[in-house]
C-alpha cells in the first residue's frame, strides 16, 4: 500500500522555466511533509518542508504548496537551473520517528 | 554540520555470505534508520532505532537484522545475502526535536 505517491517518474524543463513536482498521499494522519533532493552516488539532502497547519512555505527559489483537502503537495522551483537536475523525493510524517517516502521524480533541467 | 558516515561506498558479496553495513553519526541523534533505494520504488524503510538497544521493524525487515549498541552507531546485518538484496542502502539519523532526517552517502551492495 503506497501511502505517498509521485506519479511522474521524470520531468524535463528548460533552464529558467518553472519546475513543478507533484506528490499525493492517502494517509490523513500525515501532518508534516518534506522534500529531499538526491544526486547520483550521494545520500538525499533535505530541501524544504511544510506543516499541515500551513498551505505554503517558501525558501528562495523553492516553494512547497499543500492542499489538504486533495491530499496533494507540490514543489515549485523558479527559475530552474541545470544544477537542480536530480531525483526529488517527497516524504510524510504521521508523528513519531519515521518518514514515508514517495517513489521519486527525476528532474532534468536543460541548458 | 551533521555528518552521517557509512563504512563502505561499494560492496560486492556472494550469495549466502553474512554482510555487515555500518553507520555512524556525530550529532548525538536519538533516532537512526536504514533504508534501501531501488529504481521506481523510492526509499523503503528496513529498520529504525529510537534509542540504544531499541529497534523497530520498518516496511521490509525480512532478511535483515540490526544492532545498536552505542548511540552513534547503527549496524545493518544481512544474515545470508541473496541476489534480491542487491540495492543502494542508505542510513539516516534524526534528533528528537526535528522531523528532518540526515542521510549518509549510501552503500551500493551487489550480491552475486
Amino acid at each position: 500500500d503506497q501511502q505517498v505517491k509521485q506519479n511522474s517518474p521524470s520531468l524535463s524543463v528548460q533552464e529558467g522555466r518553472i519546475s513543478i513536482l507533484n506528490c499525493d498521499y492517502t494517509n490523513s494522519m500525515f501532518d508534516y511533509f518534506l522534500w529531499y533532493k538526491k544526486y547520483p552516488a550521494e545520500g538525499p539532502t533535505f530541501l524544504i518542508s511544510i506543516s499541515s497547519i500551513k498551505d505554503k512555505n517558501e525558501d528562495g527559489r523553492f516553494t512547497v504548496f499543500l492542499n489538504k483537502s486533495a491530499k496533494h503537495l507540490s514543489l515549485h522551483i523558479v527559475p530552474s537551473q541545470p544544477g537542480d537536475s536530480a531525483v526529488y523525493f517527497c516524504a510524510a510524517s504521521a508523528g513519531g520517528s519515521r518518514l514515508t517516502f514517495g517513489e521519486g521524480t527525476q528532474l532534468t533541467v536543460n541548458p | 554540520d551533521v555528518k552521517v558516515t557509512q563504512s563502505s561506498r561499494y560492496l560486492v558479496k556472494r550469495t549466502g555470505e553474512k554482510v555487515f553495513l555500518e553507520c555512524v553519526q556525530d550529532m548525538d541523534h536519538e533516532n537512526m534508520f536504514w533504508y534501501r533505494q531501488d529504481p521506481g520504488l523510492g526509499l523503503r524503510l528496513i529498520y529504525f532505532s529510537y534509542d540504544v538497544k531499541m529497534k523497530e521493524k520498518g516496511d521490509i525487515p525480512e532478511g535483515y537484522s540490526v544492532s545498536r549498541e552505542k548511540k552513534e552507531r547503527f549496524s545493518l546485518i544481512l544474515e545470508s545475502a541473496s541476489t534480491n538484496q542487491t540495492s543502494m542502502y542508505l542510513c539516516a539519523s534524526r534528533g528528537d526535536s526535528s522531523y528532518e532526517q540526515y542521510f549518509g552517502p549510501g552503500t551500493r551492495l551487489t550480491v552475486t
